[in-house]
């Protein structure tokens, strides 16, 4: 079946410190790719999405990610991390021509002053 | 423009109760998805529609779910009758096609009693 592992389930980080999420999904096909970020008490928001070319895609708020296909990942990074990213980070994929999109089990970002 | 509006935000019901999600998509997306997200995972696609179509409800439990879209805007979803295991936070989200991103409302957080 097809699945999308995210391995860390809770960070925590000072300020400053570098991020790196891991995304790792289990498609043989085409895909897109996407990480969404959902701040507390709020509702999922797009974070930056691949669909296709240069497979560093940087996103909002300074985040980027990397598409590695033969590794089928598509972490998600960013150089120095602020209090105001702590929030819960989902990857996503879909097939491309296929609608569905399959969540991982997110990541709880903790980013301490 | 308008977010996609869900209501009502929290729902609280005893069990073999019916309830039911009204979600409104952002003007222009053809596209509606529900969602449930159960504690600590990541959301999973109940049922998909294109326009008033519903063209995905594969993991839609039709025994005790349903949903419609009746003129292609505005959607429902009703449970009847609810169960202690349908606790969780119900999504919508819609996209204006294919290999479009989705957009999320705030989602319903239900608990049964």
């Amino acid at each position: 079946a097809q699945s999308v592992s995210q391995h860390n389930h809770h960070v925590i980080l000072s300020e400053a410190a570098s991020l790196e999420l891991g995304c790792n999904y289990s498609y043989g096909g085409t895909v897109n790719l996407f990480w969404y970020v959902q701040y507390p008490g709020q509702h999922l928001q797009l974070l930056l999405k691949y669909f296709s070319g240069d497979p560093l895609v940087k996103g909002i708020k300074g985040f980027e990610a990397e598409f590695i296909k033969s590794k089928f990942s598509f972490n998600l990074r960013k150089p120095s991390v602020q209090w105001s990213d702590t929030a819960e980070y989902f990857c996503a994929v879909n097939e491309r021509g296929f609608q569905k999109l399959v969540f991982g089990t997110g990541t709880r970002l903790l980013v301490s002053p | 423009e308008a977010g996609v509006v869900q209501s009502p935000r929290y729902k609280i019901i005893e069990k073999k109760q019916p309830v039911a999600f009204w979600c409104n998509p952002i003007s222009g997306h053809n596209t509606l998805y529900w969602y449930r997200q159960n504690l600590g995972q990541g959301p999973e696609l109940l049922i998909r529609y294109e326009n008033e179509e519903a063209v995905d409800d594969s993991q839609l439990p039709k025994d005790r779910f349903s949903a419609e879209r009746l003129k292609g805007v505005d959607s429902t979803l009703k449970i009847q009758p609810a169960e202690l295991g349908d606790s969780a936070v119900y999504l919508c989200a819609s996209s204006s096609g294919s290999n479009q991103p989705q957009h999320f409302g705030d989602g319903t957080r239900l608990s049964i009693l």
